[in-house]
Formats: structure tokens, C-alpha cells, sequence
């Protein structure tokens, strides 16, 4: 099984910072991944698959990057709606796997 | 625009059998994609659990293979997930999804989710 990491778990920051979250996977998954966010009480939301290409509908300011092992996606300026936990996910092969979550808050 | 919306019992006691249905609203699961079922523990990260195509081929993980079955019933516009001999650890929301183009793919639409509970 494919097991992804993610940094950090939590991380404090304010409306119009600049915020990264890393995934890594323990093998290599070339691009197939895709960003989640989700809210509490709600269903996940896809953000972006193919580690950069974005949903229809989802702000500009979220981007992806990153092949093969490594990942990231960056918020250039935080919004009061981005507050959240954000998931990766690799669809490289099976079993599909998510990294274990990193929550967004309120510095 | 496709919606999908999980029914079923929300608590259950240990060695039961989880049974929930996902009823797909405005898409007929006959006419493609590829239909999932997704698990988060209370304050923890999701769980791929296993897919289904109209076809009825099936792709499960690993991890719960042996207790797991998901179906599709097209006439009625729904698919199933059956776990059984559940425990503690099976509690969770359960949410059923649907996968983009493939197996291989994203979760691109959600239902809101269901939480079940397993206690004596």
C-alpha cells in the first residue's frame, strides 16, 4: 500500500498569509493526486487532481505542485473560508489511500 | 447536477452487519462512472473502502476485503455496502462518492455522509 504523509498536521495562520501543506508518498505516484478540503460536519470537496490542475469553481489563489513522491499545495493569501482541514489522496494504484489530514486554524 | 445522499441504520452492536445505500439523484449509475464508499473515524482521516461500476465489477481494500462487499442495483438508481461482523472500530461517517472517469481517479462528488455507530 501506497501511504501518504502529511506536513504539517496542524498549522496556525491569519487571513492573507501564505500557507503550505506537503504531502509525501512512500512511493512514487508520478502526478496522480488530487487535493480535498473539508469542512467540520461536511463531506470532502476536490479541490485539484493531478496534483495541479484545478476544480472548476475553486479560488485561484489554492495551486498544486510537485511528481513523483513529493507534493504541495499553497494558499497564496488565506481567506476567512479556507480554514479547514485539507486531505491528499493518491490514485497511482490500489488500495486509493489519503494522507492523514492537515487542519488549517485561526492563528 | 448529480447528487448522492447514504441511508441507513446509524447504530449497530459489535458482530452485526453494516448495510447502507447510496441513492444517486439526477445521473443514472447505468450510464457510467464508477461509484465509492468512503469511511472517517470520529476526528480522523478518510478511508477508501471499496468501488463498484455499473457492470458490477468490484475493487476493494485490502484492508477490510474479507468483510466488505459493495453492489449496485440499477432499476432502483442505488449501490450498497455490506460490512460485516462489525466493531468499535468501525464506527464512522460513511460517505458514498463517485469516482470521475476510472477506478484510478478522484471523488469528485460526495454525499453528506451518515454516522454509524457500533456499541453493545
Amino acid at each position: 500500500d501506497i501511504q501518504m504523509t502529511q506536513s504539517p498536521s496542524t498549522l496556525s495562520a491569519s487571513v492573507g498569509d501564505r500557507v503550505t501543506i506537503t504531502c509525501r508518498a512512500s512511493q512514487t505516484i508520478t502526478r496522480w493526486l488530487a487535493w480535498y478540503q473539508q469542512k467540520p460536519g461536511k463531506a470532502p470537496k476536490l479541490l485539484m487532481s493531478k496534483a495541479s490542475s484545478l476544480e472548476s469553481g475553486v479560488p485561484s489563489r489554492f495551486s498544486g505542485s510537485g511528481s513523483g513522491t513529493e507534493f504541495t499545495l499553497t494558499i497564496s493569501s488565506l481567506q476567512p473560508d479556507d480554514f479547514a482541514t485539507y486531505y491528499c489522496q493518491q490514485y497511482n494504484s490500489s488500495p486509493l489511500t489519503f494522507g492523514g489530514g492537515t487542519k488549517v486554524q485561526i492563528k | 447536477q448529480v447528487q448522492l445522499q447514504e441511508s441507513g441504520p446509524g447504530l449497530l452492536k459489535p458482530s452485526e452487519t453494516l448495510s447502507l445505500t447510496c441513492t444517486v439523484s439526477n445521473y443514472s449509475i447505468s450510464s457510467g462512472y464508477y461509484w465509492a464508499w468512503i469511511r472517517q473515524p470520529p476526528g480522523k482521516g478518510l478511508e477508501w473502502i471499496g468501488t463498484i461500476y455499473r457492470s458490477g465489477n468490484t475493487y476493494y481494500n485490502s484492508s477490510l476485503k474479507s468483510r466488505v462487499s459493495v453492489s449496485v442495483d440499477t432499476s432502483t438508481n442505488q449501490f450498497s455496502l455490506n460490512l460485516d461482523s462489525v466493531t468499535a472500530a468501525d464506527t464512522a461517517v460513511y460517505y458514498c462518492a463517485r469516482q470521475r472517469v476510472g477506478f484510478y481517479d478522484t471523488f469528485d462528488v460526495w454525499g453528506q455522509g451518515t454516522m454509524v455507530t457500533v456499541s453493545s
